[in-house]
């Protein structure tokens, strides 16, 4: 079965700070995607990244990285410099296939990290 | 904006009554697929269609019930409701498998059911 443990449940840091999400997954598929959600006060979901299994090169966007690490089974997110704006819950996915490949809509979802950045 | 619509945005209601939660998907996009979250359960996969028809089922009560119509709008049924079902309920979408964006999901902006 699937399965994404986010350790950290809340974190608290100061505005400018750096931090990194933690995520650690399981699967027993060879191909999988991974991804991060954030969800803003406002309720939505919103897409930060998707990655594939077979591609372990870590992606840098702006102020945000990610490092997956396959030989873990992490894939953690940093935010580099975080702003009030930050603040948010953040969620880690893993998504399988359906149908032998055909589909990798069905997502398990991490229990959350909530981070606050204080100004 | 994902382009994802869900109507409605909030509803409170009674134990026992029945609602329809409703999604449009992104334009050309296939797949629907539904997904709770609760304080409890956190965000769980409920059920997936595509182009109509039926291709993953999550943890999705036998109370609940879904479709997706011709023109690719779905809805969720949910039926005797209980406390237990307050919920917010999200619409994701995405492209047609085998194309380059295979698994990315765009989510609506979610259905807030309150049972009273």
């Amino acid at each position: 079965a699937q399965k994404v443990t986010q350790a950290q449940t809340e974190i608290s840091v100061v505005e400018k700070e750096d931090v990194t999400l933690d995520c650690v997954y399981e699967t027993r598929d060879t191909t999988y995607y991974l991804f991060w959600y954030k969800q803003p006060p406002s309720g939505e979901l919103v897409f930060l990244i998707r990655r594939n299994s077979f591609d372990e090169q870590n992606e840098i966007s702006g102020r945000y990285s990610w490092n997956f690490q396959k030989s873990t089974s992490s894939f953690n997110f940093t935010i580099t410099a975080s702003q009030v704006v930050d603040s948010a819950v953040y969620f880690c996915a893993l998504s399988e296939a359906i149908r032998g490949g055909t589909s990798y809509g069905k997502l398990t979802f991490g229990q959350g990290t909530i981070l606050t950045v204080h100004p | 904006d994902s382009g994802v619509t869900q109507t409605p945005k909030h509803l409170i209601t009674a134990t026992g009554q029945r609602v329809t939660l409703r999604c449009s998907p992104r334009s050309g996009d296939l797949s629907v697929y539904w997904y709770q979250q609760s304080l409890d359960q956190g965000l769980q996969f409920l059920i997936q269609y595509y182009n109509g028809e039926e291709r993953a089922k999550g943890n999705i009560l036998e109370r609940f019930s879904a479709q997706q119509f011709p023109d690719l709008h779905s809805e969720l049924n949910l039926s005797s409701l209980e406390l237990g079902d307050s919920a917010l309920y999200f619409c994701a979408s995405s492209v047609a498998p085998g194309t380059a964006n295979t698994g990315e999901l765009f989510f609506g902006e979610g259905s807030r059911l309150t049972v009273l």
